[in-house]
Formats: C-alpha cells, sequence, structure tokens
C-alpha cells in the first residue's frame, strides 16, 4: 500500500539552527500537510499546501516556518532559527482529490529535539 | 474557534470488557475520523465518518456520528490487549479541498490481560 515517507526519523539540532524535514508523500494526491504533536500532546495543524501555495496556516506557522516543494515527490518543511519550544515530532500528511471521503494519510513523522 | 474535546482522557480495561469513547466538537461539521497511535508511531487511519448518522464498524471497534449532537463515539467490544493504544479523533475544517484537521485530546486505553 502506498504511504508518506519522511525523512529523517530522528534529528537532533542547537537551538538557533536551521532545520529541513523532509517528506514524500503518495504519489497521486494533490493536498499536503504539516502537523505536530509535541511529547504527550494532541496533534495540531501547523499547515496546508495545494498548487503550489500555502492554502491555510496555523497561528503556530509564524515567519520562522516554511514549506516548499521543489521538485515533483518532495514536501519540505523549513525551521529558519530553531527554538528549545520547536521540540517536538512533525508528521506530514496526503490526501487525494477535492473529496474529503478519503481520510489523510501520515507519515511515521519525525522527532525533533532542539538542544 | 473549533474545538475537539474526548473523554476519557486515560482508560484502563479488562481484557473481554465493553467500553466507549467519546468526542465532542464545538461548530457544525459532519466529516469526523477516527485514528489509532501507538507509541512512538504515526497516526493510522481507522474511520471516516461523513453524514450524520454513519455508523461504520471494523472488528472490535465500531464508530458513529451525530451530528446534530456534535458527538461521535468509538465503542469497543470484547477488548484484547492489542488495542492498546491512544485514539484520536479529529474533525475536518476548511473548504476547497484542503481540510485540515482539528485533533481531539486523544485517549489512551490500555486493556489489561
Amino acid at each position: 500500500e502506498p504511504e508518506v515517507t519522511q525523512t529523517p526519523s530522528h534529528q537532533v539540532t542547537q537551538m538557533g539552527q536551521e532545520v529541513i524535514l523532509r517528506c514524500v508523500p503518495i504519489s497521486n494526491h494533490l493536498y499536503f500537510y504539516w502537523y505536530r504533536q509535541i511529547l504527550g500532546q494532541k496533534v495540531e495543524f501547523l499547515v496546508s499546501f495545494y498548487n503550489n501555495e500555502i492554502s491555510e496556516k496555523s497561528e503556530i506557522f509564524d515567519d520562522q516556518f516554511s514549506v516548499e516543494r521543489p521538485d515533483g515527490s518532495n514536501f519540505t518543511l523549513k525551521i529558519r532559527s530553531t527554538k528549545l519550544e520547536d521540540s517536538a515530532m512533525y508528521f506530514c500528511a496526503s490526501s487525494e482529490g477535492q473529496g474529503y471521503d478519503q481520510p489523510q494519510h501520515f507519515g511515521d513523522g519525525t522527532r525533533l529535539s532542539i538542544l | 474557534e473549533l474545538k475537539v474535546e474526548q473523554n476519557p482522557l486515560f482508560l484502563s480495561m479488562q481484557e473481554g470488557k465493553n467500553y466507549t469513547i467519546y468526542c465532542n466538537y464545538s461548530t457544525t461539521s459532519d466529516r469526523l475520523y477516527w485514528y489509532r497511535q501507538d507509541p512512538g508511531k504515526s497516526l493510522e487511519s481507522l474511520f471516516v465518518l461523513l453524514s450524520n448518522g454513519a455508523v461504520k464498524q471494523e472488528g472490535r471497534l465500531m464508530a458513529s456520528l451525530d451530528t446534530k449532537a456534535r458527538l461521535s463515539t468509538l465503542h469497543i467490544t470484547a477488548a484484547v490487549h492489542d488495542l492498546s493504544a491512544t485514539y484520536f479523533c479529529a474533525v475536518a475544517k476548511g473548504a476547497s479541498g484542503t481540510y485540515k484537521y482539528i485533533f481531539g485530546t486523544g485517549t489512551r486505553l490500555k486493556v489489561l490481560a
């Protein structure tokens, strides 16, 4: 079964450094998302992306965050200058078409640890 | 602001018992999803509920949706240890194809042998 893949599985970064989290969505999916989950808490929406532009972003997704689809397969989340509070599990998700009868498919996540 | 609440937050139950997890949400929506998460793992889709009165069943799990009451339930029948996980409901919000999910607080289920 097709799946969303994320790399790396774990990223350790010094505070203030830039980090790029990578995702390969399911190949025929057109809608892409990033969510994060702070340890022990619920999953929070960060941003949605369609047709090479951001559709919606949450208040968490400030100027330090950016997303990009640099080629036909990858979807990246960049944090420009990381803070301690950015430590979390980051999930990429994708969905197909405009219908909502298909759920969003989530990757295994990248655990980001900021030191 | 759409809020999604689940209860209970923690549930410890004996194998063979039945129980229900509740998911309440604050604004109108007819799109609700249930996910399972094992520790350190991703979110696995369990059910998609798209209309009032929708009921879906898979094995020992059954989910339902009452849009008028803004309530979804996840019922566990004759629990087994393998069902131990955290269960999240999520309500879809948005338009024009990109639907962000607002997740509930999660219910951590532990089934005791």
